[in-house]
């Protein structure tokens, strides 16, 4: 198995909605990525977990909560976004500190309504 | 100044062209480069690392020149199927992780046209 599963594929949710995205790999890989894409941009780094445990946090404001359950499973969880919010979340994850094997997910497309 | 940077296009090619990407990069102790490829509405995939002794693919050619902090990337005969959004990366990690952050260049806009 050398995929990326992301659930949802498409999400709309107002703005007072609470939803999770959901990301899940059976490589091994122990570091998973979320990433955020807006439209005609490149993909930015929000958030990484290493061996389950978050290492880096690139500001992203609280409305996203990452969490991590297991070395298999990483989730988004969306409270109060905002429809600026609106983009493609893509999950990846890698073997090692030279990104061996970095694999995306195909993305979540988030429209905050 | 932008981490990487690589030519806006978009490019506008036919068939059988041969097209270059460039792409310069700001920090001189990054370790690794990749290109991707995204097509519209898709996530990114690989399409090769980048080395300094270059590296061929078939009809891609990548190489970096760490002197002058760049990065290209040669598409020969080019096909419909070449058409995309080509993206240069960078992989940043810290000594001691096992993870690699990647820095990704503004992309750049390949239409390959009959």
């Amino acid at each position: 198995d050398t995929e990326v599963t992301q659930t949802p594929k498409h999400l709309v949710m107002g703005m007072t909605n609470k939803k999770s995205l959901k990301c899940e790999q059976h490589m091994g890989h122990r570091a998973m990525y979320w990433y955020k894409q807006k439209a005609k941009k490149p993909p930015e780094l929000m958030f990484v977990y290493s061996y389950e445990k978050l290492s880096i946090n690139e500001s992203v404001p609280s409305r996203f909560s990452p969490e991590c359950p297991n070395s298999s499973l990483l989730n988004l969880h969306l409270h109060a976004l905002q429809p600026e919010d609106s983009a493609l979340y893509l999950c990846a994850s890698s073997q090692g500190a030279h990104g061996y094997g970095y694999t995306f997910g195909s993305g979540t497309r988030l429209t905050v309504v | 100044r932008k981490e990487v940077e690589q030519d806006p296009g978009p490019f506008n090619v036919p068939e059988g062209a041969t097209v270059a990407f460039n792409c310069t990069y700001s920090n001189s102790a990054s370790q690794s480069f990749f290109w991707y490829r995204q097509d519209c509405r898709k996530e990114p995939k690989l399409l090769m690392s980048v080395y300094s002794s270059g590296n061929e693919d078939g009809r891609f050619t990548a190489q970096l020149n760490r002197a002058s902090q760049y990065i290209s990337l040669l598409i020969r005969d080019s096909k419909l199927s070449d058409s995309a959004t080509y993206l240069c990366v960078e992989l940043a990690n810290a000594g001691g992780t096992s993870y690699g952050k990647l820095t990704f260049g503004q992309g750049t806009i390949l239409t390959v046209h009959p």
